[in-house]
């Protein structure tokens, strides 16, 4: 069955240092993959995707992400972290099919930024 | 317009109670979906229209009812739910069903 994993529930990172959340995904075919920020109470906004051609991605807020097809992993990279960062970062993965979409969700992973 | 609208904000709602969610988007996408997210979890999807018609229904129980009146508004009729039922509906729109999804702020929903 498709999954999505993030590994790491919470993480702190000081202002101004380098972040890496990591995704892991299970699927068989070549995936669609996404990040997703949430700030608390609110809805989600797309950070990034990859669907195909360059496996390194460039987001939005000066975020990144890599595919690695041979570790399954997809993990979310910004050089110098920022206060307002901090939020829900949610790894997704999109199952396409006629019918429509399902984006398979990680469990999230919590930045808290330190000053 | 590059956004998704969810109305209302906030609602509270006994058991008894009929209301009804709405979503709105003027970016000329032509799928739109319902999650339901409870606290601390990801959003799990319920629904899925493309074209305005129901293409994925996720075994949701029927005191949700979807409707789809045109390209642009997504409803969700609540009707005796349960506490439960308590969370924060995320609607979403997308291009054509096989593009990224774009969600709006949601709704979060207090069932008494």
């Amino acid at each position: 069955a498709q999954s999505v994993t993030q590994p790491d529930i919470h993480i702190t990172v000081s202002e101004g240092a380098s972040l890496e959340l990591r995704c892991n995904y299970s699927y068989g075919a070549t995936p669609y993959l996404f990040w997703y920020v949430q700030s608390p109470g609110q809805g989600l906004q797309l950070l990034l995707k990859y669907f195909s051609g360059d496996t390194l991605v460039q987001g939005i807020k000066g975020f990144e992400a890599e595919f690695k097809r041979s570790q399954s992993s997809f993990n979310l990279r910004k050089p110098s972290v920022h206060w307002s960062d901090a939020a829900e970062y949610f790894c997704a993965v999109g199952l396409f099919n006629q019918a429509g979409t399902a984006l398979i969700f990680g469990k999230g992973t919590t930045l808290s930024v330190s000053s | 317009d590059t956004e998704v609208t969810q109305t209302p904000k906030h609602l509270v709602m006994g058991m008894t109670n009929k209301k009804s969610l709405k979503c709105e988007q003027h970016m000329g996408h032509r799928a739109m979906y319902w999650y339901k997210q409870k606290a601390k979890k990801p959003p799990e999807l319920m629904f899925v229209y493309s074209y305005e018609k129901l293409s994925i229904n996720e075994s949701v129980p029927s005191r949700f009812s979807p409707e789809c009146p045109n390209s642009s508004l997504l409803n969700l009729h609540l009707h005796a739910l349960q506490p439960e039922d308590s969370a924060l509906y995320l609607c979403a729109s997308s291009r054509d069903i096989n593009n990224e999804q774009f969600f709006g702020p949601g709704t979060r929903l207090t069932v008494l």
